[in-house]
């Protein structure tokens, strides 16, 4: 089935400084992957659309020059995490569907930033 | 804005008890599906439920979409610990462009042995 990796799978940096999170489709295209935010105990809330070969869009209220999304191939989406604050610390996750039957999704990226 | 609410948010059975969540919609769904992630993981995808009044079973795990299809449902019969998880139900974006989804806020389930 459908593999999507994510890396890396945990970060700790120093307030101020940028992450970056890469997303691959191992065995399949994806013009198109997303990018989730999820809090402890919490749901899933979409943050960006990551569209290859176009500009990302991005949800309400989700700050596009903080959190820049390259999606340069039809295979890897890359999340930047610019000038982290402790309130970015968080478990990112992205996920692709090689159909139009359920998504896959990657083991997510654990930030934490100190 | 389209929201997708689900209840319970916690629940905790005894292992051999059964199990459900529900899912509500607040616009019609093209299809609704459910995802499961096991403590410390990620989502993985269990189902997905296109037409009205659909049913679909996976060994103790029975899916429904309801009529007016706003409305789902996962039951699990006889729980095992393996069940051990948070289950999401997930619906298209309203405009049902993109292929993004919004998910329901989860029900954490507990099996207790």
């Amino acid at each position: 089935g459908a593999v999507v990796s994510q890396h890396p799978s945990r970060v700790i940096c120093k307030s101020g400084t940028s992450v970056k999170i890469e997303c691959r489709s191992l065995d399949f295209q994806a013009t198109t992957m997303f990018w989730y935010r999820q809090f402890p105990k919490k749901s899933l809330m979409l943050m960006a659309t990551s569209n290859e070969g176009s500009k990302a869009t991005y949800e309400q209220g989700v700050e596009k020059d903080k959190f820049l999304i390259n999606h340069a191939s039809l295979t890897l989406s890359t999340l930047t995490v610019t000038s982290a604050h402790p309130e970015d610390s968080s478990f990112y996750i992205c996920s692709a569907s090689e159909s139009n039957y359920g998504y896959t999704f990657g083991s997510g990226t654990r930030l934490t930033v100190v | 804005g389209q929201q997708v609410m689900q209840i319970p948010q916690y629940q905790h059975v005894q292992e051999g008890e059964d199990f459900t969540t529900y899912c509500n919609s607040s616009t019609t769904l093209s299809n609704i599906q459910w995802y499961k992630q096991r403590p410390g993981g990620h989502p993985v995808f269990l189902i997905q439920l296109v037409k009205s009044g659909e049913v679909k079973k996976q060994k103790r795990l029975t899916f429904q979409f309801g009529e007016a299809k706003k409305n789902s449902s996962l039951h699990i019969t006889a729980t095992q610990t393996t069940d051990v998880g948070t289950y999401f139900c997930a619906g298209p974006g309203e405009d049902n462009q993109g292929g993004k989804l919004i998910f329901g806020q989860g029900t954490e389930l507990s099996v207790k042995p």
